[in-house]
């Protein structure tokens, strides 16, 4: 099956600042997802991005399929931003979500 | 709130019970999915059904079992629980196929003890 990636696995940043988290996979896909998982569990869909680049308010994503990478976006980051972030892709014969090990941020006040 | 509802939330059993988990997905949707995380194994796909219809099986053990009802209502099946079968339980669901959004609902959390 496809291989996700991502980087870095932890990443611990002051309130305000700007981050960038990578996912890479390994074969051609046709959709990817962003999810943040927040302290209590939920999966929250962030971003729905086969390609180009997408903003969500001070969210953005964008993936680049031909070079088989995605990178999403932190800007001004607050508390509530902490958890963990997935990206996760497809795979071509079944349909089932491949999920990177995710990126654990921790915003700090 | 994704539109796709899971009970219970939480469930605490003991080993070599059987327990239940159920699955509403988004109102239009016909694909359901059922994924299991785990401190160790991360988040894995368990099955996929599609408008009642099994489609997919990924490391789904055999004393799990799933189905989809024609309201496309879904239920996860899990017997002779083990430990290490505690995890959070995840049903998505999406309008169709690989091309599609995955909507995640809120989680059953199931403790073995």
């Amino acid at each position: 099956g496809i291989q996700v990636e991502q980087s870095p696995p932890d990443l611990i940043l002051q309130e305000g600042a700007n981050s960038t988290l990578r996912c890479n996979f390994s074969d051609s896909v046709n959709n990817l997802q962003w999810f943040h998982q927040n302290p209590w569990g939920q999966l929250i869909n962030l971003f729905y991005i086969p390609s180009g680049t997408k903003q969500n308010g001070r969210l953005s994503a964008t993936t680049v399929a031909t070079e088989r990478y995605s990178l999403l976006y932190i800007s001004s980051s607050q508390t509530t931003d902490s958890g963990v972030y997935f990206c996760a892709v497809p795979n071509p014969n079944d349909y089932k979500l491949s999920f990177g090990a995710g990126t654990t941020v921790t915003v700090r006040a | 709130d994704s539109g796709v509802t899971q009970t219970p939330k939480h469930l605490i059993t003991a080993t070599g019970q059987r327990v239940t988990l159920r699955c509403s997905p988004r109102s239009g949707d016909l694909s359901v999915y059922w994924y299991q995380q785990s401190l160790d194994q991360g988040l894995q796909f368990l099955i996929h059904y599609y408008n009642g219809e099994e489609r997919a099986k990924g490391n789904i053990l055999e004393r799990f079992s799933a189905q989809q009802f024609p309201d496309l209502h879904s239920e996860l099946n899990l017997s002779s629980l083990e430990l290490g079968d505690s995890a959070l339980y995840f049903c998505a669901s999406s309008l169709a196929g690989t091309a599609y959004e995955q909507y995640f609902g809120p989680g059953t959390r199931l403790t073995v003890t």
